[in-house]
């Protein structure tokens, strides 16, 4: 069974500066996913981010990156230049196993602040 | 293209009364799913449907049937609605289930309260 653990409830950043979110997890996959998921007051769950597994390489969307390390079961989310629409709850998910599970983290909420 | 829609946006139920959440998707996904989101939790998975013609269960499927109408549409029922079940409920589909392109696409969500 996949765990997730989101060690930040809440986070805060002034606008147009640079914020990590931590995200660690538990497998025993060698071959799995990963996910950010944003979630804005509007309440839709809105695709940020994916990472392989088999990828050493860390995926880049615009400015969100993630720090995968393997090894160590991590899996943050760096967002630079933040803008005030960037406010929301952040959830870490890992996708894989036998059933193909998408585990979701208890979230990060991320203030934004002008 | 739309993505994923749900109906309702908001339902309020009385305690045994019932209800279907619709939800469709117009980007020829094959795999739908139905979560439930609580207050200070991620989401979890109810039942899903990998292909159509097939549903299996999630995490939490007690109190809930599913119905996969077609390749566009899967519904959830509640038969009999308890407070338990106050959420809001969110709809995803993805290309196919266990491959590569399983990245899951998610509704707006519906906010049902049980009273």
């Amino acid at each position: 069974a996949q765990t997730v653990t989101q060690s930040q409830p809440e986070m805060s950043v002034q606008e147009a500066e640079t914020v990590t979110l931590s995200c660690t997890y538990d497998t025993s996959e060698s071959d799995y996913y990963l996910f950010w998921y944003k979630q804005p007051p509007s309440r839709q769950m809105i695709l940020v981010i994916r990472q392989e597994a088999y990828k050493q390489q860390n995926a880049t969307e615009n400015r969100f990156s993630v720090n995968f390390q393997k090894a160590a079961k991590s899996f943050s989310l760096k967002i630079s230049d933040s803008q005030l629409g960037d406010a929301a709850m952040y959830f870490c998910a890992p996708l894989g196993g036998s059933n193909y599970k998408l585990t979701f983290g208890k979230g990060t909420l991320l203030t934004v602040n002008p | 293209n739309a993505g994923v829609t749900q109906t309702p946006k908001f339902q309020v139920l009385k305690t045994g009364q019932s209800m279907t959440l619709q939800c469709a998707q117009d980007m020829n996904h094959n795999s739908m799913y139905w979560y439930r989101q609580d207050p200070g939790m991620g989401l979890r998975l109810i039942y899903y449907s990998a292909s159509e013609g097939t549903t299996d269960k999630g995490e939490v499927p007690n109190g809930y049937n599913v119905s996969r109408l077609n390749k566009r549409e899967f519904s959830l029922r509640l038969e009999s609605a308890a407070p338990s079940q106050t959420s809001v409920y969110f709809c995803a589909s993805s290309e196919h289930r266990g491959s590569s392109t399983d990245t899951q696409y998610f509704g707006p969500g519906t906010r049902l309260t049980v009273l």
